[in-house]
């Protein structure tokens, strides 16, 4: 079964650069989506299809690919920043999740 | 807007089969698919399954077995039925809406708490 790769967390100081990724078997074929989701809170999506903001999704949160490797960069971390980060895909007609990043705010 | 609503018993003893429901407010569960994904405490998220308003599903295999979703278009409900509950199904459980215009799932319920537990 098809598998998706997040390191379990990431550490960026205050108005750095976070990027979080995702590695999956010939990824950049897929449709790769990432959530946010802050503690006690349902998921949100931030990013569809490798690369696009859902509206209202602030424009320091981008999306890209790389050989097997999806990333989500977030530019000027903020506090608020600080969550889960899950990647997903569908592959043969089933929904994968990454197993989520811990994004702290230093 | 589009909004959901899961409902459930909270609590539970295993072997007991759970039965969930999403309730949409705001818009037509009519050309969509919804999904049941689920995140035991401190972990990540599992889908459990997916439906489409025709009734068409797909579950997730390590699923399958205990899994039922079905939906309610005159109530505009979907509904998740899950047997032989243990300690392992203690999670959140979240329905969320498949945009309609990319595969990403834009629109998420709450979530319902279960715990199982004798």
């Amino acid at each position: 079964s098809y598998e998706l790769t997040q390191p379990l967390s990431v550490s960026v100081a205050l108005g750095q650069t976070a990027r979080i990724t995702c590695g999956g078997n010939n990824i950049g074929s897929k449709n790769v989506h990432w959530y946010q989701q802050k503690p006690g809170q349902a998921p949100v999506l931030v990013i569809y299809n490798g690369s696009k903001r859902p509206s209202g999704i602030p424009e320091r949160l981008s999306g890209s690919y790389s050989g097997y490797t999806a990333t989500l960069t977030i530019s000027g971390a903020q506090a608020g920043d600080e969550a889960d980060y899950y990647c997903q895909v569908w592959d043969s007609s089933r929904v994968v999740f990454g197993g989520g990043t811990k994004l702290t705010v230093l | 807007q589009v909004q959901l609503q899961e409902s459930g018993p909270g609590l539970m003893k295993p072997s007991e089969t759970l039965s969930l429901t999403c309730t949409v407010s705001g818009g037509s569960i009519s050309s969509y698919f919804w999904s049941w994904i689920r995140q035991p405490p401190g972990k990540g998220l599992e889908w459990i399954g997916y439906i489409y308003y025709t009734g068409n599903s797909n579950y997730n295999p390590s699923l399958k077995s205990r899994v039922t979703i079905s939906v309610d278009t005159s109530k505009n409900q979907v509904s998740l039925k899950l047997s032989a509950v243990t300690a392992a199904d203690t999670a959140v459980y979240y329905c969320a809406r498949r945009s309609g215009s990319n595969d990403a799932f834009d629109i998420w319920g709450q979530g319902t708490m279960l715990t199982v537990s004798s």
